[in-house]
């Protein structure tokens, strides 16, 4: 079993719409929560990350972690067709044999229609 | 902002080559990561490097090398490109790690390499 579990879509919504992603971990250690957008055929860019429990806003981005759950999750309000692309979460640990290791998500891949 | 360059886009290469993948970044970072993509299976390290000579093994080294001669450039060997290793190569780097805090990492565009 996969560390980290995403669910990879494509998730399609409408202009407008609010996109709700995903993730659950097994590893009670992890302790830092980031968020990635990769378009296709560029590198992954940050675009969230948060450390331990509870949520954090930019712009439209909202991240939540629940540690108790073990799940996390983006919303993305008033999605454009520009937040079209591959969404990955990312996660590590505190421990020092898990120093600067992150472990990813599959992907979700995101389509907004017009 | 952080630049991460990786010197090819696309690579195609033979069954049996020795492949050299490059990998720059001009943010004076101390660490640097090469990971490959693949569909289904997200990102998975091979290895990475927090000071120039020095090295560790990540989830996947089986089959590459790494090479840091100097702290900007990265570089991830195939010693011997085999079909399997058809991917998407992916860099990254971060700052000097401290104990108990860490740094988001900064990835290139990436290499798609194809094994023929």
């Amino acid at each position: 079993q996969k560390e980290v579990e995403q669910d990879p879509g494509p998730l399609s919504v409408p202009e407008g719409a609010i996109v709700s992603l995903n993730c659950t971990y097994s590893n009670s250690a992890f302790q830092y929560f980031m968020w990635y957008r990769q378009y296709s055929r560029k590198g992954p860019e940050l675009l969230m990350y948060t450390y331990s429990s509870g949520n954090k806003e930019d712009g439209r981005f909202t991240a939540q972690v629940d540690k108790s759950s073990k799940y996390i999750s983006l919303f993305i309000r008033d999605s454009q067709p520009s937040d079209s692309a591959t969404y990955l979460c990312a996660m590590s640990a505190t421990t020092t044999d898990s120093w600067g290791k992150l472990q990813f998500g599959a992907g979700t891949q995101v389509v907004v229609t017009p | 902002d952080v630049k991460v360059t990786q010197s090819s886009r696309y690579l195609v290469k033979r069954t049996g080559e020795k492949v050299f993948l490059e990998c720059v970044q001009d943010m004076d970072h101390e660490n640097m990561f090469w990971y490959r993509q693949d569909p289904g299976l997200g990102l998975r390290l091979i290895y990475f490097s927090y000071d120039v000579k020095m090295k560790e093994k990540g989830d996947i080294p089986e089959g590459y090398s790494v090479s840091r001669e100097k702290k900007e450039r990265f570089s991830l060997i195939l010693e011997s490109a085999s079909t399997n290793q058809t991917s998407m190569y992916l860099c990254a780097s971060t700052p000097e790690l401290q104990q108990y805090s860490n740094q988001p990492q900064h990835f290139g565009d990436g290499t798609r390499l194809s094994i023929l």
